[in-house]
């Protein structure tokens, strides 16, 4: 159980073009999911945190105009990276947590964005 | 505000050999947990192990275990009988245990761990 899917995996586009990224609990509900940024040998950059209902929570530097997240349900979070820029490729990795036994995060496999 | 370190940016090992990467936190909290997490060149962020700050005994699992070490804000990861597919990166993480904590995480930089046949 536990299963956290991410689509999609890999996305290569143009600059200026906006893409979205899903992240989707599979198998619980999710009280809070939450968005990352990595960089090339680097550790997780937090850039967001969403619960369902509610506006996003981005962390400090984190253009909310740019990156756009709906937590439309329980199982379902969206990233939308809008007007994409070259320096906007990354791999991005989403993670959910439910309640219980205590607020253990399952990880998304993660995307991949390139922009051209 | 709470910080994970982990000084060791690489370090590898001999297969079937024992390996001890470190961690040092920073906090004010009296309850959270602390966590290893093992990211493969997949990339799929895996929770090797799990340690709640209450608990003094350390946790193992399998050739997975911990050194807690609260006082001195110690949480060292030890692999024993290292395989090649412990080969990866290595963070450890800290949440905070409260009421109302959505559970973010505060992950350390990293430790990329090399297993040589």
């Amino acid at each position: 159980g536990a299963v956290v899917s991410q689509h999609p995996s890999r996305v290569i586009c143009k600059s200026g073009t906006s893409v979205k990224i899903e992240c989707r609990s599979l198998d619980f509900q999710a009280t809070t999911m939450f968005w990352y940024r990595q960089f090339p040998k680097q550790s997780l950059m937090l850039m967001a945190t969403s619960n369902e209902g509610s506006k996003a929570t981005y962390e400090q530097g984190v253009e909310k105009d740019k990156f756009l997240i709906n937590h439309a349900s329980l199982t379902l979070s969206t990233l939308t990276v809008t007007s994409a820029h070259p320096e906007d490729s990354s791999f991005y990795i989403c993670s959910a947590t439910r309640d219980y036994p205590y607020n253990e995060q399952f990880f998304g496999p993660g995307t991949r964005l390139t922009v051209l | 505000a709470q910080t994970v370190t982990q000084s060791q940016p690489e370090m590898s090992v001999q297969e079937a050999e024992t390996v001890t990467l470190s961690c040092t936190y920073d906090t004010s909290e009296s309850n959270y947990y602390l966590f290893w997490y093992k990211q493969p060149p997949s990339r799929q962020m895996i929770l090797v192990i799990r340690q709640e700050a209450y608990k003094q005994q350390n946790a193992t699992e399998n050739r997975f275990s911990v050194n807690f070490q609260k006082a001195a804000k110690s949480f060292s990861l030890k692999i024993s009988d290292s395989q090649l597919g412990d080969t990866a990166m290595y963070f450890c993480a800290f949440m905070k245990q409260s009421r109302g904590s959505q559970g973010n995480l505060i992950f350390g930089k990293g430790t990329k761990l090399s297993v040589k046949p």
